[in-house]
């Protein structure tokens, strides 16, 4: 099993939706979190961070889950300017050397 | 401009041809760390390092080597490239430990290993 898991998509969502997905992460012991969004053949940017209680951020809400392991991006309202890859960070814990473990990332893609 | 940057931005090469790819920052960044991305795989980490003079192995450091000998640059370098090592490279840098703090990422080399 992969230490951080996300569905790859791509989703296709029409312009103006609300699309959500998910991402898992195997180490219990991890503590920082994060959603990166990553254009195609450009560099990772920080979208967000993820915090205990949720957090919203505009259109876009992150929450945490940790008794299931997991994070989750919500988009509403979707532009197509948010077509993207979106990548999940997990702070690896101790086994890792808290360095950071990234997931493979779900492509979305909003159509007009 | 605050910003990170990543020379060359594409290079094909052939096999055990030595190559160094360079990174700088002009953030004044202590961490600086080297990724390497591949279909399907997420980012994984080649190198690390906490500061000048400091660096550690990531999870993929086989075939790689780094030095930190000032705060702003932190080269990769394949002593002896393979076709495995075909890959996109990502440069990072952040202001503190990298699990707290935002990574700023160099644009990327794309690097062919013929």
């Amino acid at each position: 099993r992969k230490e951080v898991e996300q569905d790859p998509g791509p989703f296709n969502v029409p312009e103006g939706a609300t699309v959500a997905f998910n991402c898992t992460y195997s180490n219990s012991a991890s503590q920082s979190f994060f959603w990166y969004r990553q254009d195609c053949r450009k560099e990772p940017k920080l979208l967000m961070s993820v915090y205990s209680s949720g957090n919203e951020d505009g259109r876009f809400t992150a929450q945490l889950n940790r008794a299931s392991q997991y994070i989750s991006l919500l988009i509403r309202d979707s532009k197509l300017s948010d077509s993207a890859t979106y990548l999940c960070v997990v702070n690896g814990g101790r086994s890792s050397n808290y360095q950071l473990i990234w997931g493979a990332g779900t492509k979305l893609i909003i159509k007009p | 401009e605050a910003q990170v940057t990543q020379n060359p931005r594409y290079l094909i090469t052939v096999t055990g041809k030595k190559l160094t790819v360079t990174c700088s920052q002009n953030m004044n960044h202590e961490y600086m760390s080297w990724y390497r991305q591949d279909p399907g795989l997420g980012l994984r980490q080649i190198y690390y390092s906490m500061n000048v003079e400091v660096t550690d192995k990531g999870d993929v450091p086989e075939g790689y080597k780094v030095s930190r000998k000032e705060k702003r640059n932190f080269p990769l370098i394949l002593e002896s490239p393979s076709p495995n090592q075909t890959s996109l490279y990502f440069c990072a840098s952040s202001s503190g430990l990298a699990v707290s703090n935002e990574q700023f990422f160099g644009p990327g080399t794309r690097l062919t290993v013929l």
